[in-house]
């Protein structure tokens, strides 16, 4: 049992290039999110999804899309990377309304 | 949208109780309070949540105001791998996914 598990851990783009982060969980989980952390800040919300092929907007959605085509996975892509984007990402699923389980991060440089 | 207020940072000794406050004046009724924790270089961490009454689990303690303005994380008795930011966070059962937010949170250190 991996819990939740995110693809790759560290990634250096250059600006314009783009990218795709993938989030995994094997606990049935309905629920996924994306999340961004910069430093010295806290999380905040990307985009998330109630189940297969659904998907919503957060409080950050701007530069970024996702897909969930299968429960299990979650995917959040960056079309064309800003410097702005440089972060550390974060994936998190859970059951409707209980405990967000968390991945270990991925961080992202964007020269 | 609710939210929460936390002191920046929070300095503890080893094995004595830690209380981390966290103000929510205008909290509403269907706001669950959560609690999570960021050890460094990991992801967060669930560690407790409730809605009125005070709450109890292996790793702490929730204890509410009885207005539910506020609410205080009890540690026990901190160890060093206590040391992390701790987040308290509202949660509408009415507005999944978007009232989810993590502020800056507190950091707390554990002197030995």
């Amino acid at each position: 049992n991996a819990g939740v598990t995110q693809t790759p851990k560290f990634r250096v783009l250059k600006t314009g290039q783009s990218m795709t982060l993938l989030c995994a969980q094997d606990m049935n989980h309905e629920y996924m999110y994306w999340y961004r952390q910069d430093p010295g800040m806290g999380l905040r919300l990307i985009h998330y999804s109630v189940g297969e092929g659904t998907t919503a907007k957060g409080e950050v959605p701007d530069g970024y899309n996702v897909s969930r085509l299968k429960k299990q996975n979650f995917l959040l892509g960056l079309e064309s990377a800003a410097p702005s984007q440089t972060s550390v990402y974060f994936c998190a699923s859970s059951y409707v309304l209980e405990t967000q389980y968390f991945g270990p991060g991925t961080r992202l440089l964007v020269l | 949208d609710a939210k929460t207020t936390q002191p920046n940072s929070m300095e503890s000794n080893e094995e004595e109780p830690v209380h981390l406050p966290c103000n929510h004046s205008t909290i509403s009724g269907t706001d669950y309070i959560h609690w999570y924790r960021q050890l460094p270089s990991q992801g967060p961490e669930y560690v407790i949540h409730g809605l009125t009454s005070n709450v109890n689990n292996r790793m702490a303690s929730l204890a509410i105001a009885e207005d539910r303005k506020s609410s205080t994380l009890i540690l026990h008795r901190a160890t060093l791998r206590d040391a992390a930011v701790y987040y308290c966070i509202l949660r509408d059962v009415l507005n999944y996914g978007q009232n989810f937010v993590f502020g800056p949170g507190t950091r707390l250190s554990v002197l030995p």
